[in-house]
């Protein structure tokens, strides 16, 4: 079992950098969500995928901010144009239902700063 | 926002059972209480989940009330390594779950 891995652990940029992460979930896990957590803060949530669909967002999740999922496998959540406030730690998780229980596994983590 | 309501912080003596409370009165029927814990800078680590019945774990246990307005959960012996902030969950919405601030416990030598 490898667990919900995250790329990369750490990112610097400057305001108004393009930035990426990507995560790769359980394998046999068909849902996968981002959330953000901020200093002080519970995680979040951003937005969530079953398959390849993208089902739910937050209005959090502004214009500048995209995620995938292209093949129902691993995701991608791009921020464009990134900003100060955007300085988060970015977390995914993946789950399977089962009997009615859904248990999110989350991975360590994408910690952003932006300078 | 957050449906369930947990102090802010505790702290607990090492070796001795900690009782986490948590309030979530307004939970329906078919909805699950889930613990996760998370210590700094990782991520969120789940513990333990239940719906009517008590729950026991390896980790931890989990004590839900009659009416289901109310859960606990018990880490029997704490150990330093237990000092974390503990989430008590519901789901939000359709498929979210939905985290407060959480309980900071700190376990004290």
């Amino acid at each position: 079992d490898t667990g919900v891995s995250q790329d990369p652990r750490h990112k610097i940029t400057k305001r108004g950098q393009n930035v990426t992460f990507r995560c790769d979930p359980i394998s046999e896990h068909n849902r996968l969500y981002w959330y953000r957590q901020t200093l002080g803060q519970g995680p979040e949530f951003l937005t969530y995928f079953q398959n390849e669909a993208q089902l739910e967002k937050s209005r959090l999740l502004s214009d500048r901010f995209s995620a995938e999922r292209p093949k129902g496998s691993f995701s991608t959540l791009e921020i464009q144009r990134t900003e100060q406030g955007d300085s988060a730690m970015y977390l995914c998780a993946s789950s399977l239902v089962f009997s009615g229980a859904n248990v999110l596994t989350f991975g360590a983590g994408s910690r952003l700063t932006v300078l | 926002d957050a449906k369930t309501t947990q102090p802010p912080s505790m702290d607990c003596a090492e070796g001795r059972a900690a009782n986490l409370p948590c309030n979530h009165s307004t939970i329906s029927g078919n909805e699950y209480v889930y613990w996760y814990r998370q210590i700094h800078s990782q991520g969120p680590q789940y513990i333990i989940h239940g719906l009517k019945n008590n729950e026991t774990n390896e980790m931890a246990s989990l004590i839900i009330t009659e009416d289901r307005k109310s859960s606990t959960l018990i880490l029997p012996h704490a150990t330093l390594r237990d000092t974390a902030v503990y989430y008590c969950i519901v789901r939000e919405g359709n498929n979210r779950l939905a985290f407060g601030k959480g309980n900071q416990v700190v376990v004290i030598p």
